[in-house]
């Protein structure tokens, strides 16, 4: 069965600090893997993914994940913060049954940006 | 762009009330899926439908049912409101079953429900 954790339901960081985000999955299959990110009061808007292609993903507003087969990782990073990154992230893998595909989601991290 | 509207943004409903939530999207998506998200909880699945008239129980589907009559339209209903009820409700939209599962979901914006 696929699943995700997220480790660190809260994470502070400094402006201009790097950003690290982690999260491990557990996956039968080739993982596809995704993080989204949710601003206050909003729905979720996909950062980035990773489809067996190239192992470091670049996604938006900064954002990159390496796809770590060995350590089953999908960690998020950015190098350095700013105020407007606040907001939760959400890492997701595809799980696929007879009735399609679907995301299992982790547990979501909030991030704060101190000034 | 694709777009996910839902119908409410906030709602108020009294306990054993039956309340509707409409999604709607606009890229005709085969798929569409209904999620609570609570806190720490993240988002859990509800139901979801990959096609008109098809519908499957995700994770959590007591309490809730839903219906897709059209192929851009899926109504979550909560036959009659709890207050354990009360949660964010996000809908979401994504290309057809029978592809790989490379595509991602898009989200609408959420409904915030509350039930006293």
């Amino acid at each position: 069965a696929q699943s995700v954790t997220q480790l660190g339901s809260h994470v502070s960081v400094s402006e201009g600090a790097l950003v690290l985000l982690r999260c491990n999955y557990s996956s039968s299959v080739p993982p596809y893997l995704f993080w989204y990110v949710q601003y206050p009061n909003q729905g979720l808007q996909l950062l980035l993914k990773y489809t067996s292609a190239a192992t470091l993903v670049k996604g938006i507003n900064g954002f990159e994940a390496e796809f770590k087969k060995s350590e089953t990782s999908f960690h998020l990073t950015k190098p350095s913060a700013h105020m407007s990154d606040a907001a939760e992230y959400f890492c997701a893998v595809r799980i696929y049954n007879n009735a399609g595909n679907m995301l299992t989601f982790g547990g979501g991290t909030r991030l704060m940006v101190k000034p | 762009d694709v777009k996910v509207t839902q119908s409410s943004r906030y709602l108020v409903k009294r306990t054993g009330e039956k309340v509707f939530l409409e999604c709607v999207q606009d890229m005709d998506h085969e798929n569409m899926f209904w999620y609570r998200q609570d806190p720490g909880l993240g988002l859990r699945l509800i139901y979801f439908s990959y096609d008109v008239k098809m519908k499957e129980k995700g994770d959590i589907p007591e309490g809730y049912s839903v219906s897709r009559e059209k192929k851009e339209r899926f109504s979550l209903i909560l036959e009659s409101a709890s207050t354990n009820q009360t949660s964010m409700y996000l809908c979401a939209s994504s290309f057809g079953r029978g592809v790989a599962g490379e595509y991602e979901q898009y989200f609408g914006p959420g409904t915030r429900l509350t039930v006293t």
